[in-house]
């Protein structure tokens, strides 16, 4: 079986680019969410997708996107990076079994660590 | 809206000694509870969990934790501290809606273990 994988591991942007992170699902998963995790503080939710569709998100605006694949694997864009940004970015990835929904546990990845100087 | 407090950015036992962290949450539906360890530079791993089952609930590396409703707490414990438990412990309430289920994580506890 395997787990969630992410990639890179370590990227270093300027400020006002625009960054694409890129996570792959844990074997037999359908659903990913991506969380950051700023320095000293724990993860918070950005959002989930599941079918290709947004169907959960925090409170992030909307520069922050994202992305499906049929295959479950997942990419997180942010556009008009700010300083504020530099985080370790957290995808997690769960089942959501329609036969029985409830809270689906979430399986980490690694973790991106985006610098924005 | 759910929320996690964990009591104590900071906290140092001895090796061999105790391990107390706490954590209470806010919930307006039965809770999902989670604790989650992170050690330096790496991504979360999951220590136990309480899904309305048991409520002391046992988990990896000798760790539990005990969910008491009646004081909204899920405070993790361990005998004896390791070196290797050196850390940062997040605990965590799941919820979900429709299709989407989330974590909501509190600020973490460094777990900091001397000789």
């Amino acid at each position: 079986e395997t787990g969630v994988t992410q990639s890179p591991t370590h990227l270093i942007k300027t400020r006002g680019q625009q960054v694409t992170l890129r996570c792959s699902s844990q074997s037999g998963h359908n659903t990913v969410s991506w969380y950051q995790q700023a320095l000293g503080q724990g993860p918070q939710f950005i959002f989930q997708y599941y079918r290709e569709e947004e169907n959960g998100r925090g409170n992030f605006p909307p520069r922050f996107s994202g992305l499906q694949f049929p295959n479950y694997s997942s990419e997180l864009n942010v556009n008009a990076l700010e300083l504020d940004d530099s985080a370790l970015y957290l995808c997690a990835s769960s089942l959501y079994a329609l036969a029985a929904p409830s809270y689906n546990e979430q399986f980490f990845g690694p973790g991106t660590r985006l610098t924005v100087l | 809206a759910q929320s996690v407090t964990q009591l104590g950015s900071h906290v140092s036992v001895s090796e061999g000694a105790l391990v107390l962290l706490r954590c209470n949450y806010s919930s307006s539906v039965p809770p999902y509870l989670f604790w989650y360890v992170q050690y330096p530079n790496q991504g979360l791993q999951l220590l136990l969990k309480y899904t309305s089952a048991a409520t002391l609930v046992k988990g990896i590396n000798g760790f539990e934790a005990e969910f008491k409703k009646s004081e909204t707490s899920f405070h993790l414990t361990k005998p004896s501290a390791h070196m290797s438990d050196a850390a940062e412990y997040f605990c965590a309430v799941g919820t979900h809606t429709g299709t989407a289920s989330k974590l909501t994580f509190g600020t973490g506890t460094r777990l900091q273990v001397t000789l």
